[in-house]
């Protein structure tokens, strides 16, 4: 089925551990977004990639490198995690511009990630 | 202030009952997303508009331009409605990023 596979679903780590959240869409969509969600927040941009070699900041990417491998993947990678680094990621893609009769963004199942 | 604020935060209905979900905006957003969380955790996009209203099944989204404003119904509401239901707004010049408000966490009791 199309759509966007994240991968793991859950995580958990030790402070200083490094682990890379692996993301793929077989939409053929060009941008490419990473996300957390925090209770009481809301959803935050971490990274994103508008095209396909292009990535850029976005909300809070202290602490989080991403790579965009090709059109369909996109990682996350913590490479020192911190307890502050706890939350629900989300990989999310959509066209590069949402058109007006189409839904725009699809998104991953989700990792909860624990650093204890 | 949050460029997207959502009210309520939280909402109980009975089974039957027609829901309103509000959202605001902030000048600058040229088009408003409704997203829907379900208890197990996934994210559903429902409607992106920029105008006027969409209906699918028993949800209609509707914005207002002028004022703003954009809400999120549900006619017959259903156990199966609740969920958690986001409004994001995405700017012209910033792509297809979105900007979420913090979500309505809905229950439909039987």
């Amino acid at each position: 089925n199309a759509g966007v596979t994240q991968t793991p679903k859950f995580q958990v780590l030790k402070t200083g551990q490094s682990m890379t959240l692996q993301c793929a869409q077989d939409m053929n969509h060009n941008s490419m977004y990473w996300y957390r969600q925090d209770p009481g927040m809301g959803l935050r941009l971490i990274y994103y990639s508008a095209s396909e070699g292009t990535t850029d900041k976005g909300e809070v990417p202290n602490g989080y490198n991403v790579s965009r491998l090709n059109k369909r993947e996109f990682s996350l990678r913590l490479e020192s995690a911190a307890p502050s680094q706890t939350s629900v990621y989300f990989c999310a893609s959509s066209p590069i511009r949402t058109g007006h009769n189409n839904y725009g963004y699809t998104f991953g199942s989700g990792t909860r990630l624990t650093v204890v | 202030k949050n460029e997207v604020e959502q009210s309520p935060q939280n909402l109980t209905a009975q089974e039957g009952e027609f829901i309103t979900i509000n959202c605001s905006y902030s000048v600058g957003i040229s088009a408003l997303h409704w997203l829907q969380q379900h208890p197990g955790g996934g994210i559903v996009s429902l409607f992106m508009l920029s105008s006027g209203k969409k209906k699918h099944g028993r949800l209609i989204a509707t914005i207002n331009i002028q004022e703003k404003h954009s809400s999120l119904h549900i006619t017959a509401s259903h156990p199966r409605d609740s969920a958690v239901y986001i409004c994001a707004g995405s700017k012209e010049t910033s792509g297809s990023r979105l900007t979420f408000g913090e979500g309505t966490q809905l229950t439909v009791n039987p």
